[in-house]
């Protein structure tokens, strides 16, 4: 068990209403991830936060998706106005680095949350 | 743009083949190389790493796998899958100094009995 825990696991939200997803990291790791798997897509970067801090969203869709890492709490992934091409699986992975540093960092993934949209 | 390309996608085995899954990225730079596993309903798992050093590395459950910098390849390897190999398969690599993993599509391995 990698000890990131993500919450619900499943969701299921008509179109229109909100997606709220939570994710809690390794303890001692302040570099959360968030990636979104698509069938036969692999997985996807939509975010990179740390603490308080968005540090690259390049991959998060310009409207309707947001996400923060409040100093206290869980990270959140939240989609307003859900359409049914939003559901997927969302990952949270953290890191105890920066990967970019070049100091043989590795993510730690949670089991993900299955968002389901009708 | 840089990608990472995992060519096959889908691999039945039978117990005791070998294994090789092919991982080619498109990065003349620095890379540092990941190979995760993801078990049906489970998370994904490190298998594998190369960030410098030895191009031939060693990982979890008897599963190797070797960067070509020339080739621009880091497939994954095993002499002798199990039935409890079977699982789908991620390359990822950090291109550069970026802060994050950019991975394949995938490569979903089927070990029959």
């Amino acid at each position: 068990n990698a000890g990131v825990m993500q919450n619900p696991r499943h969701l299921v939200r008509r179109r229109g209403q909100e997606a709220r997803l939570r994710c809690s990291p390794m303890k001692g790791h302040s570099h959360v991830y968030w990636y979104r798997q698509l069938p036969e897509e692999g997985l996807k970067f939509m975010v990179y936060l740390q603490k308080e801090n968005i540090i690259d969203e390049s991959g998060m869709p310009k409207e309707r998706f947001s996400a923060e890492f409040p100093k206290e709490g869980p990270s959140i992934l939240r989609i307003q106005q859900v359409v049914r091409g939003d559901s997927a699986a969302y990952f949270c992975a953290s890191s105890p680095l920066n990967l970019g540093q070049g100091r043989a960092g590795e993510l730690f993934f949670g089991e993900g949350s299955r968002l389901t949209v009708l | 743009a840089q990608s990472v390309s995992q060519h096959n996608h889908h691999v039945i085995l039978s117990e005791a083949a070998s294994l090789e899954l092919g991982c080619n990225y498109s990065y003349g730079g620095t890379v540092n190389l990941f190979w995760y596993v993801q078990y049906p309903g489970q998370h994904l798992q490190l298998l594998l790493k190369y960030f410098s050093g030895d191009p031939l590395v060693k990982g979890i459950k008897g599963f190797e796998a070797e960067f070509i910098k020339s080739k621009f390849s880091f497939n994954l390897r095993k002499p002798s899958v199990q039935w409890s190999d079977t699982a789908e398969y991620f390359c990822a690599v950090i291109i550069g100094t970026a802060s994050k993993l950019t991975f394949g599509t995938g490569t979903r391995l089927q070990v029959t009995l």
